[in-house]
């Protein structure tokens, strides 16, 4: 079976611009959650998303938005860049109730914000 | 935030050794999750421990969930060059939101051959 597949692998954007990060969740898990990754660091929580819900939202600006479409799949949008939204960005799915806590993470998209 | 603490920041073995790291908490966890990533890889789940006292193996690696609810070890043995890695250990956070989990800063494991 496929694991949890992210796109783009990389990015390269400018300060102020927007970006859209792609997930696609293992089959037949139904909830996805995003992570920021800093160099140096452990991920930290963004967002989680269960059957099309937020479930719950980490210590990020409102310039941090998710959505999670009927396919489970996901996408994570950031306005406004800034240089310090450079990271690598970890989408993480899981099939729910107690495993919840059982994520597994995709390769990442590295974005570079200049 | 919360906080995981890990140690030792990193590890410089010889390929054959075994190994030990800890993680601890101010906090009573209620899970304990063990990560290793690769460097440009997202972190692949190892072990996952839900009793206080479990010990669980994956190959050559053990894990146990602390008594006292507040910290884990993972031990690795018989190191091998494929152990080199950043190992991470997470938890769901004990202020809410039980599914957002909260990762320590990680062991950096170096194994020389």
């Amino acid at each position: 079976d496929a694991g949890v597949t992210q796109s783009p692998t990389h990015l390269i954007k400018t300060r102020g611009q927007q970006v859209t990060l792609r997930c696609s969740p293992i089959s037949g898990h139904k909830s996805v959650s995003w992570y920021q990754q800093v160099l140096g660091q452990g991920p930290q929580f963004i967002f989680q998303y269960y059957e099309k819900e937020e479930r719950g939202r980490g210590n990020f600006p409102d310039r941090f938005s998710a959505r999670q479409f009927p396919n489970y799949s996901s996408e994570l949008n950031v306005n406004a860049l800034l240089l310090g939204d450079s990271a690598l960005y970890l989408c993480a799915s899981s099939s729910g109730q107690r495993a919840f806590y059982e994520q597994y993470f995709g390769p990442g998209t590295r974005l570079t914000v200049t | 935030g919360q906080q995981l603490n890990q140690s030792p920041q990193s590890m410089f073995i010889q390929e054959g050794e075994d190994v030990s790291m800890n993680c601890t908490s101010s906090s009573i966890f209620n899970t304990w999750l063990w990560y290793k990533q690769d460097p440009g890889e997202g972190p692949v789940l190892l072990i996952a421990l839900y009793k206080a006292g479990e010990l669980t193996s994956n190959g050559r690696l053990t894990a146990q969930f602390g008594i006292t609810r507040k910290d884990s070890f993972l031990n690795i043995s018989a190191s091998i060059p494929s152990d080199v890695g950043i190992y991470f250990c997470a938890g769901p956070s004990p202020q809410g939101g039980s599914e957002k989990l909260v990762f320590g800063k990680g062991t950096k494991l170096t194994v020389n051959p």
